[in-house]
Order: C-alpha cells, then structure tokens, then sequence
C-alpha cells in the first residue's frame, strides 16, 4: 500500500533556529502533498497544499515566509520552520494523495518543541 | 463554507457499542472519511463513504446521509484499545482537498 515516510519523528530547537521536516512517498508518486498542524487536543488544521513543481497554496493566517514549503519531487516535499519560537511548538503530519488511492495517506508525524 | 461538527468527548465501557456522529455543510462533497488518531500519532484510515448507506469493516460500521449531511462512525464490541480520537473529514469536488472535524475524543472504560 501506499507508504509515506516523514522524518524527524520529534526534533527539539532553541529559539530562533530553523528546522526542516521531510515527507517522502516511498512507493508512488505524490503529485500533491499535505502539511498540517496539530495542537494538543485539536484537530488537524491544514497549513498548505503542496504541488510538485509549483510554489505551495498557504491556508490563511498561515505565514508562508515563516513556513517554507519545497516540492522539489514527485517523492519528497520539505516544511522548514524559519526562526522558530516557542508558539511553533506543534505536531506536524504531512500526508500525501494520489488518483489511485481514496484517502489521504498520513507520515507519522513530527513533534517539534522550541526551548 | 466549509463545517463539520462532531461531539467533543464520549466514554463507553469496554464491550459495548457506541455511535459518533458527524453533521458537515461543505460547499462540495466527494466522500466522507472515518479516521482514528491515538495522542502523538498519525491518523490512521479506518472507513470511507460516497454512497448513501452503511459500510461494515469488521467492528467498525460507517453510515452516510448525504441529504441530511450526516454520518456516523459505529464501534462495536469496544476493547481499551480503541480509546482514541475519531476524526470525520469531507473530500470537497474537486477530491484533492480534505476539511477534518474538530475531532472526537472517545475513552473506553474497563
């Protein structure tokens, strides 16, 4: 089945450092990828859609300066978080869709904590 | 717009069967997906409805009325395992974009 893989699982930073978060399609190609931020105990809230080749579509309120999204590949799509602060601290999952699948396939999730 | 409503908690006890309901008014529709999040955890696909009616996975039921805007996600025989939150989400026209309830925060109760 579909598989996407999304790295780090948790990462800790100081303040003020970027951190950047991968998502991988191990076994198709994901033309359109997902990012999604989680606070504790809320839903899912969709940051950006992510199109291989094309500058990412940013929900509003999102700050896309802040939040650098690159799909470089048809596999691959990064989220950067630029000079973090401790209001970024959050889950954040990306999935990814394709024709040949119904639902969205989710990464495992990143929890990123900024001391 | 886009709203989809679910309860925010519910408890059951183990063996049991419980109901969680779902109301969406979206300006699309091409499907309704059942998802189970356990806390630090990805969401994991549990059923998928685009057809009035009711789906059957095992102890999992999924039932769609898409005049009335409503599902419900039936868990039956409850086990402790299945404490967890239970998303419902709606996959607009243009069946890329996906909008997620607020989630429902279910415990199973020995």
């Amino acid at each position: 089945g579909a598989v996407v893989s999304q790295h780090p699982s948790w990462v800790i930073c100081k303040s003020g450092t970027s951190v950047k978060i991968e998502c991988r399609s191990l076994d198709f190609q994901a033309t359109t990828m997902f990012w999604y931020r989680q606070f504790p105990k809320q839903s899912l809230m969709l940051m950006a859609t992510s199109n291989e080749g094309s500058k990412a579509t940013y929900e509003q309120g999102v700050e896309k300066d802040k939040f650098l999204i690159n799909h470089a590949s048809l596999t691959l799509s990064t989220l950067t978080v630029t000079s973090a602060h401790p209001e970024d601290s959050s889950f954040y999952i990306c999935s990814a869709t394709w024709p040949q699948i119904d639902g969205y396939t989710f990464g495992s999730g990143t929890r990123l904590t900024v001391v | 717009g886009q709203n989809i409503d679910q309860p925010t908690e519910m408890t059951a006890t183990e063996g049991a069967i419980v109901q969680i309901n779902c109301t969406y008014q979206t300006s699309g529709f091409n499907g309704l997906f059942w998802y189970q999040q356990h806390a630090g955890e990805a969401p994991t696909f549990l059923s998928y409805n685009v057809l009035d009616g009711l789906e059957e996975k095992g102890r999992f039921s999924s039932f769609l009325s898409r005049s009335k805007g409503y599902s419900y996600l039936l868990l039956k025989e409850l086990q402790m395992k299945d404490s967890a939150s239970y998303l419902c989400a709606v996959r607009d026209r243009s069946g890329q974009n996906f909008v997620f309830g607020p989630g429902t925060r279910l415990s199973v109760l020995p």
